[in-house]
This record gives C-alpha cells, sequence and structure tokens, in this order.
C-alpha cells in the first residue's frame, strides 16, 4: 500500500523567510502527486498538480517539484507571508487507484 | 461560482441514529469521493464514485454507505453501524479519477 510521509510535521519561520516542505512515497507508480492547503476547520484548497511526466509547477510563490524514481517531492514557498500559515498537504495518486493518498501534513506558521 | 457544497457544516448526531451528509457539485465532474479526516491522522477514503450509479468502497467504508443517483450529488448516510462517527468529512470531486481533485468546505459530525 502506498505510504505518504511528510517531514517536518510542523514549522515556525519568520516573515519573509523562503522554505521547503517535504513529501515522500512509498510507490513510485504514481499517475500524479497534489499539493493542498488548509485552513483550520476548513476544506482543502488545490495549490499545484504536477503529472509523473513532469518536472516541477510554478504558481505565483509557490513552486512544487517531483522526482517520481525517488519517490519525493518538494513545495518551495518564496517570501512567505503570515497569511501562508496552515497545513500543508501532499498527496498522490498510484497508477493502480482510484483515489488520493494523502500525507499528514505540515503545520506551518509563519510570524510577523 | 462553480463548486463543490457540502451541508450541513455541523452535525450531531446520538447514538443509534442514522444521519446524510450532502456533497453537490456544478462542475460537471464524473468522479466524487468521500474523506474522513482525524486529528493528527491523513484523510482516509471512505467511498468513491467514478459515474453515474457506480460507486466503490474505500478503506474504511463499514458503517457508512452512498448513493450516486445523479452526476452532481454523491450523498453519504452515517449509519448506527458506525462505532466512532465523530469526524470531519470531505466531499471532493475530479473531472476523471486522475485529474486535479477539488474539495468542498467540510462537514463536522459530534456524537452526542
Amino acid at each position: 500500500k502506498q505510504e505518504v510521509t511528510q517531514i517536518p510535521a510542523a514549522l515556525s519561520v519568520p516573515e519573509g523567510e523562503n522554505l521547503v516542505l517535504n513529501c515522500s512515497f512509498t510507490d513510485s507508480a504514481i499517475y500524479n502527486l497534489q499539493w493542498f492547503r488548509q485552513d483550520p476547520g476548513k476544506g482543502l484548497t488545490s495549490l499545484l498538480l504536477i503529472q509523473s511526466s513532469q518536472r516541477e509547477q510554478t504558481s505565483g510563490r509557490l513552486n512544487a517539484s517531483l522526482d517520481k524514481s525517488s519517490g519525493r517531492s518538494t513545495l518551495y514557498i518564496a517570501a512567505s507571508q503570515p497569511g501562508d500559515s496552515a497545513t500543508y498537504l501532499c498527496a498522490v495518486r498510484p497508477n493502480s487507484g482510484y483515489a488520493l493518498n494523502f500525507g499528514k501534513g505540515t503545520s506551518l506558521l509563519v510570524t510577523p | 461560482d462553480g463548486g463543490i457544497t457540502q451541508s450541513p457544516k455541523y452535525l450531531f448526531r446520538k447514538e443509534g441514529q442514522n444521519v446524510t451528509l450532502s456533497c453537490e457539485q456544478n462542475l460537471n465532474h464524473d468522479a466524487m469521493y468521500w474523506y474522513r479526516q482525524d486529528p493528527g491522522q491523513g484523510l482516509r477514503l471512505i467511498y468513491y464514485s467514478q459515474i453515474v450509479n457506480d460507486f466503490q468502497k474505500g478503506d474504511i467504508a463499514e458503517g457508512y454507505s452512498v448513493s450516486r443517483e445523479k452526476k452532481e450529488s454523491f450523498p453519504l448516510t452515517v449509519t448506527s453501524a458506525q462505532k466512532n462517527p465523530t469526524a470531519f468529512y470531505l466531499c471532493a470531486s475530479s473531472w476523471t479519477s486522475d485529474t486535479e481533485a477539488f474539495f468542498g468546505q467540510g462537514t463536522r459530525l459530534t456524537v452526542v
């Protein structure tokens, strides 16, 4: 069964720092990988989707990379802001399945 | 506005009672999903549906039931057989099972 791990579980940084969130998965047979943001008590907001044939995707201050062969993805956030404070979730869609397998998330706090 | 609407936002269930959570989407997506989220755990798949009148069990389907009579609707019933139903329930949809997934705002169910 596909296992998805996110490190660190929690992270606190001062405003303005660049930061990297990590996601690893045990089975490289994936169709795509998706990064989400979740605010407390809210649903998930899709940030970036990377297909298995792609190496990275960018949206504004966010950049996500994918190294399928090593089972790793990173989410890079440039010039962090207090509004970036949230939980970030990584999810992979396996080739053999129909739904996403999620990590437990990284809780990010950006302090003014 | 296109999106996924879950209702109610909060729901309270008495012991031995069945309750139904609503999920409606106007994105014209074929695939729909129900996930359960508990503190400190990743999202776990309850049921998914790839097309109308078809649905499949996920990892934790026991004590739950669904129907998919219309493309835009995928209600989830939490039955009395579900012994620990207190959780945050999230509905999602996508064009197909391998495209970007979008989520609703969730329903928080509490047993009283």
